[in-house]
């Protein structure tokens, strides 16, 4: 079952901070996440693969509730470039497939 | 870092035709690719997986006989819409999982061919 996300869409200035939530109804073993730009492919934004599991890199940065069955993707200091929709995925044990959520628009600006 | 390409990106075709679609990994060897299909915003879809010198194994709801997957060598893997109608139009993206000096947890995405039927 598809892994929701919310908000479903956000509208930030730039340099403001954001959320976003992946939450499933099955247990997560894995969460990658994912920016997609408008006509373009996803690009890795980091894995987190244990419970407890927090990590970042620049001013992204995402933590992993295995208990709770949630990721949060934290955005600090957002900037333009910042903008495009946010994916979580999780991996069906096992299999390598991802199952991916339902999105979160993202839209930085000036 | 690991380079997935698809060719074409984008392609316009008439009601009927079949439609290949290539994706390449090009800076390892990938045993393992997935194929999406994404309708305008939302989400990707998984349809198929796709192993060199084996079937592919298809997701619940895709006909196997309408989108032919062949993954012919460990850097090639093709998708073919056959006898393609206006609701096949969609963005179709590749995945290769990672090999080599790569992750192998993590899926590398091409950037998508963009298929339109009139």
């Amino acid at each position: 079952q598809q892994p929701v996300q919310s908000p479903q869409a956000v509208i930030l200035r730039e340099g403001e901070d954001a959320v976003i939530n992946c939450s499933s109804s099955k247990a997560l073993y894995s969460v990658h996440w994912y920016r997609q730009k408008h006509g373009e492919a996803p690009i890795f934004l980091m894995i987190l693969l244990k419970g407890g599991e927090q990590k970042g890199h620049d001013k992204i940065s995402a933590s992993f509730n295995e208990k709770k069955q949630q990721s949060s993707l934290y955005l600090t200091a957002s900037q333009l470039s910042y903008s495009g929709t946010y994916f979580c995925g999780t991996e069906i044990p096992g299999t390598y497939k991802y199952i991916f959520g339902t999105g979160t628009r993202l839209k930085v600006l000036a | 870092g690991a380079v997935v390409s698809q060719h074409p990106s984008r392609v316009i075709c008439k009601s009927g035709t079949s439609v290949k679609i290539e994706c390449r990994s090009l800076d390892f060897q990938a045993t393992t690719m997935f194929w999406y299909r994404q309708f305008p915003k939302q989400s990707l879809m998984l349809m198929a997986t796709s192993n060199e010198g084996s079937k592919a194994t298809y997701e619940q709801g895709v006909e196997k006989d309408k989108f032919l997957i062949n993954h012919a060598s460990l850097t090639l893997s093709t998708l073919t819409v056959t006898s393609a109608h206006p609701e096949d139009s969609s963005f179709y993206i590749c995945s290769a999982l990672g090999g080599g000096n790569f992750n192998t947890d993590t899926q590398y995405f091409g950037p998508g061919t963009r298929l339109t039927v009139l």
